[in-house]
């Protein structure tokens, strides 16, 4: 069965600093694999996705993440934090036909100190 | 842009009312999603829809129920409501086109709470 573990629930960086949120699947199958970023009281919205093209995926607002099959690691970085990323990000990963599920991990917050 | 609307933001409801929540999307999606969105449990999924009046379980349907009359509407119901579906509920709505890697679009949700 396809999972998503994203490894701790709280990161907190100065503003500046390197950002590095980890994630990790399961998947039986070559996955189809997606950031999302949710600020206060709004929604989720798409960061990035990898589809198989390309194992670099470059994301909206400087972010990017690595397939790394190996691993079976997708994790999310930017290279210099800012005030305006702090929110709760969510890796998922989407399965079976028709893309009607996906499955999310339980998010990390990213608090960015002054 | 895709907009998903979720008809209210803040909602209070009281045990044992039935509740409903709306959703409508304008980009014409085939798959239409309701989540519940609780601290450390990520994004669980209740029912979702992949065409008028079609409708699926997701992994915590008890409770719930949905409508989809019209493509662009997807409707949650909670029969009777109790304390324990307090909760932020997130709609969200894909394309099925070209199979898995089409991304979900998400309402601003609505936080829901039960007295």
């Amino acid at each position: 069965a396809q999972s998503v573990t994203q490894l701790g629930s709280h990161v907190s960086v100065s503003e500046g600093a390197l950002v590095l949120l980890r994630c990790n699947y399961s998947s039986s199958v070559p996955p189809y694999l997606f950031w999302y970023v949710q600020y206060p009281n709004q929604g989720l919205q798409l960061l990035l996705k990898y589809t198989s093209a390309a194992t670099l995926v470059k994301g909206i607002n400087g972010f990017e993440a690595e397939f790394k099959k190996s691993e079976t690691s997708f994790h999310l970085t930017k290279p210099s934090a800012h005030m305006r990323d702090a929110a709760e990000y969510f890796c998922a990963v989407s399965v079976g036909t028709g893309g009607f599920k996906t499955i999310f991990g339980a998010g990390t917050r990213l608090f960015v100190k002054a | 842009d895709v907009k998903v609307t979720q008809s209210s933001r803040y909602l209070v409801k009281r045990t044992g009312e039935k509740v409903f929540l709306e959703c409508v999307q304008d980009m014409d999606h085939e798959n239409m999603f309701w989540y519940r969105q609780d601290p450390g449990l990520g994004l669980r999924l209740i029912y979702f829809s992949y065409d008028v009046k079609m409708k699926e379980k997701g992994d915590i349907p008890e409770g719930y129920s949905v409508s989809r009359e019209k493509k662009e509407r997807f409707s949650l119901i909670l029969e009777s409501a109790s304390t324990n579906q307090t909760s932020m509920y997130l709609c969200a709505s894909s394309n099925l086109d070209r199979g898995l890697s089409q991304p979900q679009h998400f309402g601003d949700g609505t936080r829901l709470s039960i007295l």
